[in-house]
C-alpha cells in the first residue's frame, strides 16, 4: 500500500539552528509529494511540493528534494527561527486515478529564542 | 476571496446530542474531505467526495455522515454524540484540474468536546 513515515518528534531546536526532518514513503504508482506546516489553532498549509523525482521545492527558506532512489522527501531549513515552530506532515499522492493524500504522522517542531 | 471554512471553530455539548460541522468552500473544487486529528496529531481520513451527490468512507471507521449535495458544501453530521466524538475535525478540498498538483486546500478547523 501507500504510505508516509517521518520522524517522531518533537523537536526542539535553538533559532538559527539547522533543521532535518526525515521524511520516507512507499508507493504502488508515481507519487506527488507534499510537506504541509500547521500552526498553532489553525488547519493545514501547503508548505511545498515536488511533482517528479529529483524535483526541489522550496518556500520560506525551506526545502526538499525527490529522491526516488532513496523513497525520501527530507525537510530541511538553514536557520530555524521562533516563528517556525508548528507541526510538520509530509504526504504523498498517487499521480494516477482520484485518490487522497496519505499524511505521516506529524513531527512536532519548537524553536526557542 | 476564494477561501475554505468551518463552523463552529469550536464546539462544546453534551452526550446524546445530534450535531452537525459545516464546511463551505469557494474555489469550486470537486472533491472534497474531512479528517479526525487526534490529540497527538495525526490525522485520519473519515470521509471524502469527488463530486455532488458522491461520498466515500475513508481510511477510518466514523459513526459520522456526510452528505454532497452542493459542489461548495460537504457538511458532517452526529446523530448522537459521545464523549469518544471529542476531537479536532479539519475539513480540505482539492481540485482535478492539470494544473493543480492535487494540493488540498485545509480550513482552520472544528474543535469538538462531548461532555
Amino acid at each position: 500500500g501507500n504510505s508516509v513515515t517521518q520522524m517522531e518528534g518533537p523537536v526542539t531546536l535553538s533559532e538559527e539552528a539547522f533543521l532535518t526532518i526525515n521524511c520516507t514513503y512507499t508507493a504502488t504508482g508515481y507519487p506527488s509529494l507534499f510537506w504541509y506546516v500547521q500552526y498553532p489553532g489553525e488547519g493545514l498549509q501547503l508548505l511545498l511540493k515536488a511533482t517528479k523525482a529529483d524535483d526541489k521545492g522550496s518556500n520560506k527558506g525551506f526545502e526538499a528534494t525527490y529522491r526516488k532512489e532513496t523513497t525520501s522527501f527530507h525537510l530541511e531549513k538553514g536557520s530555524v527561527q521562533v516563528s517556525d515552530s508548528a507541526v510538520y506532515f509530509c504526504a504523498l499522492r498517487l499521480n494516477s486515478g482520484n485518490t487522497p493524500l496519505v499524511f505521516g504522522k506529524g513531527t512536532r517542531l519548537s524553536v526557542i529564542a | 476571496e476564494a477561501d475554505i471554512y468551518q463552523t463552529p471553530r469550536y464546539l462544546v455539548i453534551g452526550t446524546g446530542k445530534k450535531i452537525t460541522l459545516e464546511c463551505s468552500q469557494t474555489m469550486g473544487h470537486d472533491k472534497m474531505y474531512w479528517y479526525q486529528q487526534d490529540p497527538g496529531m495525526e490525522l485520519h481520513l473519515i470521509h471524502y467526495s469527488y463530486g455532488v451527490n458522491s461520498t466515500e468512507k475513508g481510511d477510518l471507521s466514523s459513526e459520522s455522515t456526510v452528505s454532497r449535495i452542493r459542489t461548495e458544501h460537504f457538511p458532517l453530521t452526529l446523530e448522537s454524540a459521545r464523549p469518544s466524538h471529542t476531537s479536532q475535525y479539519l475539513c480540505a478540498s482539492s481540485d482535478t484540474g492539470p494544473s493543480s498538483y492535487n494540493e488540498q486546500f485545509f480550513g482552520p478547523g472544528t474543535r469538538l468536546t462531548v461532555l
